[in-house]
């Protein structure tokens, strides 16, 4: 099944610098690739994702790449507010042969500390 | 548009007792999914469901048990409660009416905790 690694598992930043998170993949199939942020106790919130047929997506401060050949995407935030602090997951899904199914894949989560 | 809402938030429970958690997807959703989340394993993926039929079913074993109403609200059993079963238990709702991956959208999660 597909395998989803996640770097670094903890990230303390400077307000206003940038913050980047690296994933890499098994499943050469997969084809989505979204990724959460999760404050405490609460469920994780979708903030941006990007399918296989686009090599980079952005939505205002954050951006995210797929490199499909080497297996690896990245999240990237710039200009980092305290608001930004959060665990951070990676994820992979695919499209499915079956009957439509399809499941998320996580990596172990990025804990992300802006320092003010 | 209402976010997908979870029931209860918090329970406690004994080992060798079951418990059933509810899951109310976003309006015009029709297929739900569960995941646990622990500190060790991280979020793993229970079942999905879509249109009252599990269409995918993870690596658990089958004391874990879910099922979709006709509204799509879904509910997960775990039956004979063991000490590792303590997490945090997250439903998430998708259109997900093809074959394509889907957004899927999380609620707050039921902190289950077995004792």
């Amino acid at each position: 099944g597909e395998n989803v690694e996640q770097h670094p598992s903890t990230l303390s930043v400077q307000e206003g610098d940038s913050a980047v998170i690296k994933c890499t993949y098994s499943d050469s199939a997969s084809n989505y690739f979204p990724w959460y942020k999760q404050e405490l106790g609460k469920g994780p919130q979708l903030i941006i994702d990007i399918r296989s047929n686009v090599g980079e997506k952005k939505d205002q401060r954050i951006a995210v790449t797929l490199n499909k050949t080497a297996k690896h995407f990245s999240l990237h935030i710039t200009e980092t507010q305290p608001e930004d602090s959060a665990v951070y997951f990676c994820a992979a899904s695919k499209t499915t042969s079956g009957a439509g199914s399809y499941q998320l894949t996580f990596g172990k989560g990025t804990k992300l500390s802006v320092i003010p | 548009k209402a976010g997908v809402t979870q029931t209860p938030r918090y329970l406690i429970k004994t080992r060798g007792q079951q418990v059933t958690l509810s899951c109310s997807p976003i309006s015009g959703h029709r297929s739900v999914s569960w995941y646990q989340q622990t500190p060790g394993q991280g979020l793993q993926f229970l079942f999905e469901y879509f249109s009252e039929t599990q269409r995918n079913k993870g690596n658990f074993p089958g004391r874990f048990s879910g099922r979709q109403f006709s509204n799509s609200r879904s509910e997960m059993n775990v039956s004979t409660l063991e000490l590792g079963d303590s997490a945090l238990y997250l439903c998430a709702s998708s259109l997900a009416y093809d074959r394509e991956p889907y957004e899927q959208y999380f609620g707050p999660g039921t902190r289950l905790t077995v004792t």
